[in-house]
């Protein structure tokens, strides 16, 4: 079976300094991966989606993330951080021919000014 | 751009009654759409995957006898939650895409609250 733990539920880092959310999954097969990012009392916004080629892959607002088959993660990156990045990060992953996406638990970036 | 509006956004219920909640698409067919239960700590669920002219497909823990969706139109889906209990209380977020493999966008969601 499929999962995705994301082992951080809550990340502090200050204002301007760089940030790193932790993703694993377990998969046999190489899955489709996202990062979903919710802000307070809002749905969900896809910030990037890897599904193959360039391990790297940038997103919106200067997040990126990498993905790396040997260590089954996919962790979210971003070189300095502003306060309005506060929010709660959900990492995914899509791995059948049904197209379900499964979520992880998520991890609350608070960012200290 | 690809918008998926979903209404009411906050409604609250009392105990053993059923409540209806809609999802619309905009911008894009919705040929596939996924219903969410996201907890008060945050967790989700997937309650369902619909996909247009297919059978829908509940999840384990999930049925149509107490989820039942209708997803008649590639802009449009619903669901109800029949005779909802403190249990069922949560976010409920629809994620919408055209086909495939396609980014899946989500609505606000329809806060559920049960009395």
């Amino acid at each position: 079976a499929q999962s995705v733990t994301q082992p951080d539920a809550r990340v502090t880092v200050s204002e301007g300094a760089s940030l790193q959310l932790r993703c694993k999954y377990s998969y046999s097969a190489t899955p489709y991966l996202f990062w979903y990012v919710q802000y307070p009392r809002q749905g969900l916004q896809l910030l990037l989606k890897y599904y193959s080629g360039d391990p790297v892959v940038q997103g919106v607002n200067s997040f990126e993330a990498e993905f790396s088959k040997s260590n089954s993660s996919f962790h979210l990156q971003k070189a300095s951080v502003h306060w309005s990045d506060s929010a709660v990060y959900f990492c995914a992953l899509s791995m059948d021919s049904n197209n379900r996406i499964f979520f992880g638990d998520g991890t609350q970036l608070v960012v200290k000014p | 751009g690809a918008l998926v509006y979903q209404y009411p956004r906050r409604t609250i219920c009392k105990s053993g009654t059923s409540m209806r909640m809609e999802c619309q698409a905009v911008g894009f067919q919705a040929t596939s759409v996924a219903w969410y239960r996201q907890s008060p700590q945050k967790t989700f669920e997937l309650i369902a995957l619909s996909t247009v002219n297919s059978a829908i497909k509940y999840e384990q823990n999930f049925t149509q006898e107490k989820f039942p969706i209708s997803h008649p139109n590639l802009s449009f889906s619903s669901m109800t939650v029949l005779n909802a209990y403190l249990e069922d209380r949560g976010l409920y977020l629809c994620g919408a895409r055209v086909g495939g493999w396609d980014t899946l966008y989500f609505g606000a969601g329809t806060r559920l609250s049960v009395l």
